[in-house]
């Protein structure tokens, strides 16, 4: 069935660090793929998606690209800032609307 | 407005017990899904609702687990004789049935602990 793997945690970096988050997945057909960001004591929420291959998704420094050829989705921002320590979480999403999600990797920046 | 609310935050049961999870979905939404969150995993999926229809209850673990919807509003997922392997955070998303692309907006979570 489809799945999810991401790197394991925890990630922990200095502010102005560069982050790599890595997500392979494995799936049948031409499915979405998202990273959602869940804050201490907040909900999941969407961070970026991207639902076709070579489309990069971004939002808020951070940036990935969907590679098919690698069927990866790795997240990538260039300088961190302490409020980005999180958990992130890659998912994939096909045409029956259930997410299959990764693991969750828990990030955590220093000042 | 609004997000997705669900109640109680913290569920703490006895073995055996039977525990109702309540999930308010934003206004508007008609799709609705359940997830369950053990420690240190992912996220599993357990069940889908557009409307008040479930058309996968694929990912439910067995059949002491029960969802159930009122029209496009309210939905409760019931587990019934509960067993320690039931501890989890279980979340709960809803979104516009638009596509699969859609985001799906997440609940803050019910923790269950089965003691």
């Amino acid at each position: 069935g489809d799945s999810v793997t991401q790197m394991e945690g925890p990630v922990t970096l200095s502010e102005e660090a560069f982050l790599t988050i890595n997500c392979t997945y494995t799936a049948t057909g031409y499915p979405s793929l998202f990273w959602y960001v869940q804050y201490p004591g907040e909900g999941l929420q969407l961070l970026l998606k991207a639902t076709k291959a070579d489309d990069k998704g971004s939002n808020k420094g951070f940036e990935a690209t969907y590679r098919k050829e690698t069927t990866s989705f790795h997240l990538e921002k260039g300088s961190v800032q302490v409020s980005d320590s999180a958990v992130y979480f890659c998912a994939l999403g096909k045409n029956d609307y259930k997410l299959s999600f990764g693991a969750g990797t828990t990030v955590t920046v220093r000042a | 407005g609004a997000g997705v609310s669900q109640s109680p935050s913290n569920k703490v049961t006895e073995k055996g017990k039977d525990v109702e999870l309540r999930c308010d979905p934003i206004s508007g939404h008609t799709a609705l899904y359940w997830y369950r969150q053990r420690l240190g995993q992912g996220l599993e999926f357990l069940i889908y609702f557009q409307g008040n229809s479930a058309p996968d209850k694929s990912g439910l673990p067995s059949d002491r687990f029960s969802a159930e919807r009122t029209g496009e509003s309210v939905s409760t997922l019931t587990i019934q004789r509960t067993q320690q392997e039931d501890s989890a955070v279980y979340l709960c998303a809803s979104s516009l049935p638009k596509g699969p692309d859609d985001e799906q907006y997440f609940g803050p979570g019910t923790r269950l602990t089965v003691t």
